[in-house]
């Protein structure tokens, strides 16, 4: 049982530059969050999708697109990146409607934009 | 919207000793609270959680209370070890629903051997 996978696991990108994190889940779970963390700040929500369909803004968007794929993937697109999106990136999943809220993180995407 | 604020932000102990991370929430409403300990270069991990009809658990060295008047909850880690050494966050959230939790910033836990 693999959790929640997330590729790349470091990048480096140049001003301007596009690319696309990836993240996938074999628990059959139904939501599924993009969370961004820099030091000092904690964990701040990116986008997430409660559902297979649904996407939805959180506290830092801009900059940023998602798609969920399918229920088991749902990709980050920066399509500008810029310096100020460096930082490391996780993927969460989660069943609502379980007796469980706890989310299983990914192991994180290391990006650096120069 | 719910506001969560966590202390200390660094905390170090002697191996051995008790550890103690607090948290407070804004919202009322909030009836879930877990706390996630995050090992370096990992992702956060899920290590215990508590409802609000509940005002202790414990699992093992660690526990966790809820003070639901004063909008409280406290993480206890007993005879710590070095392989407790990481950054916990506490959260505090609505269950069911979008199910958007509220994270603390986090304390960095040191524990010297």
């Amino acid at each position: 049982n693999a959790g929640v996978t997330q590729t790349p696991k470091f990048q480096v990108l140049k001003t301007g530059q596009s690319m696309t994190l990836q993240c996938a889940q074999d628990m059959n779970h139904n939501s599924m969050y993009w969370y961004r963390q820099d030091p000092g700040m904690g964990l701040r929500l990116i986008y997430y999708s409660a559902s297979e369909g649904t996407t939805d803004k959180g506290e830092v968007p801009n900059g940023y697109n998602v798609s969920r794929l399918n229920k088991r993937e749902f990709s980050l697109r920066l399509e500008s990146a810029a310096p100020s999106q460096t930082s490391v990136y996780f993927c969460a999943s989660i069943t609502t409607g379980s007796s469980n809220y706890g989310y299983t993180f990914g192991s994180g995407t290391r990006l650096t934009v120069v | 919207g719910e506001n969560v604020e966590q202390h200390p932000s660094t905390l170090s102990v002697q191996e051995g000793d008790s550890a103690v991370i607090k948290c407070t929430y804004s919202d009322s409403a909030s009836n879930y609270f877990p706390w996630y300990k995050q090992e370096l270069g990992k992702g956060p991990q899920l290590i215990i959680d508590i409802r609000s009809n509940v005002g202790e658990k414990k699992d093992q060295r660690i526990a966790v209370t809820l003070n639901k008047t004063a909008k409280h909850f406290s993480l206890h880690i007993t005879e710590t070890q070095p392989e407790d050494s990481a950054v916990y966050f506490c959260a505090a959230s609505i269950s069911g629903g979008s199910y958007i939790p509220t994270f603390g910033r986090g304390t960095s836990l040191i524990v010297h051997p």
